[in-house]
């Protein structure tokens, strides 16, 4: 069966870091365009990255130089390392991949872990 | 960054009504254009991809039209199980592959 299984989020400080794992099963995490989708509460998505399978990683600016993706093939597990976390953080993190027919539409998504930065 | 601009916000129609909902583009993306459709508390489907292919599984009454900027989707007949927050997203070039602002669909 295809599925992703996220975790690590939590509540965490405003200035902390969190690192967020999304284990893979059914496919391959390095053969496929691997994203990180967040939603605030009650808000809509956001995208936030991705890493494409030559390696190629980008970031929303909202992020940019302070969230890092990652994957580790040996453990088919994509990775997103978030420091300097800020309250506008707080959000549910999905990871989502393109599997199927669509070259970049996300058709399998994790369950989805929280992140709460708060004092 | 490319921007998506979704409408309506939300959306009250009666079951078995047509719905139709517009994503616009602030430049040409082709057809670079996903659909998804999220019930609350679960992750987001996927249900079309590159503007108008029907993602495998999913209801023939959904339906995506459009190209360049302007984009369609389409409830041909409304159902009960149709109530959900629907997405574009657009994935033209290089990332940030933006997310439209969503569109609450109710029951009337």
């Amino acid at each position: 069966e295809v599925q992703l299984v996220e975790s690590g989020g939590g509540l965490i400080q405003p200035g902390g870091s969190l690192r967020l794992s999304c284990a893979a099963s059914g496919f391959t995490v390095s053969s496929n365009y691997m994203s990180w989708v967040r939603q605030a509460p009650g808000k809509g998505l956001e995208w936030v990255s991705v890493i494409y399978s030559g390696g190629s990683t980008y970031y929303a600016d909202s992020v940019k130089g302070r969230f890092t993706i990652s994957r580790d093939n040996s453990k088919n597990t994509l990775y997103l390392q978030m420091n300097s976390l800020r309250a506008e953080d707080t959000a549910v993190y999905y990871c989502a991949s393109a599997v199927g027919a669509a070259n970049y539409g996300m058709d399998v998504w994790g369950q989805g872990t929280t992140v709460t930065v708060s004092s | 960054d490319i921007q998506m601009t979704q409408s309506p916000s939300s959306l009250s129609a009666s079951v078995g009504d047509r719905v139709t909902i517009t994503c616009q583009a602030s430049q040409d993306i082709s057809n670079y254009l996903n659909w998804y459709q999220q019930k609350p508390g679960k992750a987001p489907k996927l249900l079309i991809y590159d503007a108008s292919n029907l993602e495998t599984g999913v209801p023939s009454r959904f339906s995506g039209s459009g190209s360049g900027t302007d984009f369609t989707f389409t409830i041909s007949s409304l159902q009960p199980e149709d109530i959900a927050t629907y997405y574009c997203q657009q994935y033209d070039n290089l990332p940030p592959h933006t997310f439209g602002q969503g569109t609450k669909l109710e029951i009337k």
